[in-house]
């Protein structure tokens, strides 16, 4: 089955620009979704289709996706953004939904 | 936008069912195209999908825990719902219902703490 590896933590000051991984073969004939999910609430859609932001999504916030990595970057980082972010896509071979593992951001 | 609640007991007993419910509002279950889901947070982990169903009722299931679940949809209560037998503490989380369309899960329910203890 398709399996997502993200790093478990990363770490940014505040201004910087953070980039979290999201890892599979050939990941790119998927279309990858982003979620952020901040403490003791329900994950929210940040990034979808790859790079699509829906419209409460900062332009601070984008995607991409190549080769085997798919990429949420960061830029100008808040400390608002600490959070976990989570990559997903659809397998279509198995007809399942395949999360990664997810990676807390942590703002210094 | 779709909203969706989870419904259900708090707490169950270690080898009985777990039963959860969730109502949708703000649109038709029956919509062509979408899937509805149940995904699963162990605490301080990262999220499961345990399974969808249509609203004709076809399912889908995570290997890992297909032999112990069972999804069903009422149309006519724009509900869908969730049983997941024998469970164990390792059973304990946080349980969400969530639309997916194209792929994307794109409305979420505020999930429900379900712990397995006798």
């Amino acid at each position: 089955s398709f399996v997502l590896t993200q790093p478990p933590s990363v770490s940014v000051a505040p201004g910087k620009t953070a980039r979290i991984t999201c890892e599979g073969s050939n990941i790119r004939s998927n279309s990858v979704h982003w979620y952020q999910q901040k403490p003791g609430q329900a994950p929210v859609v940040l990034i979808f289709f790859d790079s699509d932001r829906p419209s409460g999504t900062p332009e601070r916030f984008s995607g991409s996706n190549s080769g085997h990595t798919a990429t949420l970057t960061i830029s100008r980082v808040e400390a608002g953004d600490e959070a976990d972010y989570s990559c997903q896509v659809w397998d279509g071979s198995s007809d399942h939904v395949v999360f990664g593992g997810g990676t807390k951001l942590t703002v210094l | 936008q779709l909203q969706l609640q989870e419904s259900g007991p708090g707490l169950v007993k270690p080898s009985q069912t777990l039963s959860l419910t969730c109502t949708v509002s703000g649109g038709s279950i029956s919509r062509g195209g979408y899937y509805w889901n149940w995904i699963r947070q162990h605490p301080g982990k990262g999220l499961e999908w345990i399974g969808y169903i249509y609203y004709s009722g076809g399912t889908y299931y995570n290997p890992s825990l297909k032999s112990r679940v069972s999804m069903s949809v009422d149309t006519s209560k724009n509900q869908f719902s969730l049983k997941l037998s024998s469970v164990t503490a390792a059973d304990t989380a946080v349980y969400y219902c969530a639309s997916l369309v194209r792929g994307l899960l794109d409305s979420w329910g505020q999930g429900t703490l379900v712990s397995v203890s006798s």
